[in-house]
């Protein structure tokens, strides 16, 4: 299975920080990377896939970007919103596999 | 708008099937190209891909879990049904369904579920 580790576990940021989040695959996985957003109690929400691509309805201050084994997600200004538990998660290969988490709160 | 909703007992006990069904509206679970995943995250923890079924019926499972899983259709109801079986208290989670696009070579969940919470426990 190909693991997916993400750094930092968990971010304390204030309203308006730039906050990145990186994903490290442990081979290869090209750019089959995506990224889901959720909030306590609620579901996933897809925010990125394929590493760099905006998923519908998703606000522009989203962005992902990387290839290989080395991906990050960030948010340009961070908003009330976006206080949250994020994942990365890989779909290079069968089991799909997710990372452990980053959670984003408040500072 | 497409939407999914889990259904299912929120006890099982130790050794007996978790069965659960997902129920699609505002769009048909038929349409070539879907298909169609579970996805359980036990509490406080990550998220796990159980297993997923094209829309021609044709699945692939999680091989941790393949030999107890069981995905199928119901495309008169527009449904999908999760079976686990011989399950124990590390099953205890909350099952989430969800739709798998399959766009090129690349794939993703969008939407998911509200989710499910299945306790196991005697």
């Amino acid at each position: 299975d190909i693991q997916m580790t993400q750094s930092p576990s968990s971010l304390s940021a204030s309203v308006g920080d730039r906050v990145t989040i990186t994903c490290r695959a442990s081979q290869s996985i090209s750019s089959y990377l995506n990224w889901y957003k959720q909030k306590p109690g609620k579901a996933p929400q897809l925010l990125i896939y394929t590493a760099s691509s905006l998923q519908s309805g998703v606000p522009s201050r989203f962005s992902g970007s990387g290839s290989g084994t080395d991906f990050t997600l960030t948010i340009s200004s961070l908003q009330p919103e976006d206080f949250a538990t994020y994942y990365c998660q890989q779909t290079y290969s069968t089991p799909r596999t997710f990372g452990q988490g980053t959670k984003v709160e408040i500072k | 708008q497409l939407q999914l909703q889990e259904s299912g007992p929120g006890l099982v006990k130790p050794s007996e099937t978790l069965s659960l069904t997902c129920t699609v509206s505002g769009g048909s679970i038929s349409t070539s190209s879907y298909s169609w995943g579970w996805i359980r995250q036990p509490p406080e923890k990550g998220l796990e891909w159980i297993g997923s079924i094209y829309y021609s019926g044709t699945t692939y499972y999680n091989p941790s879990l393949k030999s107890r899983v069981t995905i199928s259709l119901d495309t008169s109801k527009n449904q999908f049904s999760l079976k686990l079986n011989s399950v124990t208290a590390a099953d205890t989670a909350v099952y989430y369904c969800a739709r798998h696009l399959i766009v090129g070579d690349g794939d993703w969940f969008d939407p998911w579920g509200q989710g499910t919470l299945v306790t196991v426990s005697s």
